[in-house]
């Protein structure tokens, strides 16, 4: 089984100001690595598949990157509604599928 | 837009059956573009991955749940369902149906069950 870390647990942070959220893998699993976000009561919203692109609807700030076993998501400028909890998800040895344990983002 | 909706009891005794099902709208559950999964969260976790099914039935289930799970399909009602075996406390959670293509990108909104005598 692949197993995600993602670091930091929790991410006190302004809004208008930089997030960075890691996310690593047990072993490399390509570029196969998607990134959720989810607010309270509801379900996750997918942000970005395969590392880097953006799903539909989603803000240009939101970026991804990474390959192998290191990915990193970012938000360039911090909006009110980004604070939330994010996951991460890889593919890789699909059909198998694996989530991150979350990180928690909240407003400092 | 796809839209999905799980239904079901949201309370289960310990030792019995979880059932639940997902009605797909807004496209056909019998798309070669598509998987099917479901997704759970216990209250305060992360997200775990049950399994999967493909229209035609194939499945494919998570290992530490596999003894557990059986996930079916109904293509003339466009639903697929879930069953989860010998419950204990540890399957309380909020269950997710999702539509998947790798990545989940179309989900229900969850539904609570809980388990409990």
């Amino acid at each position: 089984e692949i197993v995600l870390t993602q670091s930091p647990a929790t991410l006190s942070l302004s809004p208008g100001e930089r997030a960075t959220l890691s996310c690593r893998a047990s072993q490399s699993v390509s570029s196969y690595l998607a990134w959720y976000q989810q607010k309270p009561g509801q379900a996750p919203r997918l942000l970005i598949y395969d590392a880097s692109n953006r799903a539909t609807g989603i803000p240009a700030r939101f970026s991804g990157s990474g390959s192998g076993t290191d990915f990193t998501l970012t938000i360039s400028s911090l909006e009110p509604e980004d604070f939330a909890v994010y996951y991460c998800q890889q593919r890789s040895n699909w059909p198998l599928i694996t989530f991150g344990q979350g990180t928690r983002l909240e407003i400092k | 837009q796809l839209q999905l909706q799980e239904s079901g009891p949201g309370l289960v005794k310990p030792s019995e059956t979880l059932s639940l099902t997902c009605t797909v709208s807004g496209g056909s559950i019998s798309s070669s573009s598509y998987y099917w999964g479901w997704i759970r969260q216990p209250p305060g976790k992360g997200l775990e991955w049950i399994g999967s099914i493909y229209y035609s039935g194939s499945t494919y289930y998570n290992p530490s749940l596999k003894s557990r799970v059986t996930i079916s399909v109904d293509t003339s009602k466009n639903q697929f369902s879930l069953k989860l075996s010998s419950v204990t406390a540890a399957d309380t959670a909020v269950y997710y149906c999702a539509s998947e293509v790798d990545v989940f990108d179309y989900w229900g909104q969850g539904t609570l069950v809980t388990v409990s005598s």
